[in-house]
C-alpha cells in the first residue's frame, strides 16, 4: 500500500527555535493536511492545502505556523518560534479526492525543552 | 462543532469477546471513517463508509452508520490482545476530517 512519510520521527527542540517537520505524500495525491495530538489529548486539525495554497486552517495555526510544498514533492510545516505546547505529535496526510481516505504518515514526534 | 464523539472513552474486554464503540456527530457528512492508533504511533486507517451505506465490513471489523441520528458503531469481533489501541471516528466536513476523542480499548489476554 502506498506511504506517506514523515521526518524526522522524533525531534527535539529548544524553545524559541524554528523547525520545519516535513512530509512526503503519496505522489498522484492532491490534497495534504496537518494534525497534530498533544499527549493523551484528540487529534487536532491545523490546516489543509490544495492546488499549492491554504484551503482551511484552525485557529491553532497561528502566524508561527506556514507550510510550503516548495518542490512538488515535499509538503513542510515550519514553527518560526516553538513554545513549549507546541510539544506534541504532527501528523501528516494526503488523499486522492478530499472525500476519499486519507493516508497518514507515522507523525514525528515534536519536544519543545 | 463537528467533531465525532466516541464512547465509552475507555473499554476493556477479554480476549475473544466483542468490543463496540460508537461515535455521534452533528451535521450532516459525505463520509464516515474509523482509525486506529497505537500508543504514540501514527493513525492507522480502518474502513470508510459513505453517507449512503448503511453497513460495512472488513475482516473483524463491522461499521454501522445512521444518517438519521448521526451515529455510527465500530464492532470488533472476537478481539485478540493485539487490537488494544485506541479508535477514532472521523467525518468530513469542507475540507478537512473531523477527529473525535477516541475510544481506548484495552483487550485483556
Amino acid at each position: 500500500e502506498p506511504e506517506v512519510t514523515q521526518t524526522p520521527s522524533h525531534q527535539v527542540t529548544q524553545m524559541g527555535q524554528e523547525v520545519i517537520l516535513r512530509c512526503v505524500p503519496i505522489s498522484n495525491h492532491l490534497y495534504f493536511y496537518w494534525y497534530r495530538q498533544i499527549l493523551g489529548q484528540k487529534v487536532e486539525f491545523l490546516v489543509s492545502f490544495y492546488n499549492n495554497e491554504i484551503s482551511e486552517k484552525s485557529e491553532i495555526f497561528d502566524d508561527q505556523f506556514s507550510v510550503e510544498r516548495p518542490d512538488g514533492s515535499n509538503f513542510t510545516l515550519k514553527i518560526r518560534s516553538t513554545k513549549l505546547e507546541d510539544s506534541a505529535m504532527y501528523f501528516c496526510a494526503s488523499s486522492g479526492d478530499r472525500v476519499i481516505r486519507a493516508f497518514f504518515g507515522q507523525g514525528t514526534r515534536l519536544t519543545v525543552v | 462543532s463537528q467533531q465525532g464523539e466516541e464512547d465509552p472513552q475507555a473499554l476493556s474486554i477479554q480476549e475473544g469477546e466483542n468490543a463496540t464503540m460508537n461515535c455521534s456527530y452533528k451535521t450532516s457528512i459525505n463520509n464516515l471513517q474509523w482509525y486506529r492508533q497505537n500508543s504514540g504511533r501514527g493513525l492507522v486507517h480502518l474502513i470508510l463508509i459513505r453517507s449512503n451505506e448503511r453497513e460495512k465490513h472488513s475482516g473483524r471489523l463491522r461499521v454501522t452508520l445512521d444518517t438519521s441520528k448521526k451515529s455510527s458503531s465500530l464492532l470488533i469481533t472476537a478481539s485478540r490482545a493485539a487490537d488494544t489501541a485506541s479508535y477514532f471516528c472521523a467525518t468530513d466536513s469542507g475540507n478537512q476530517f473531523y477527529f473525535g476523542t477516541g475510544t481506548s480499548l484495552t483487550v485483556i489476554p
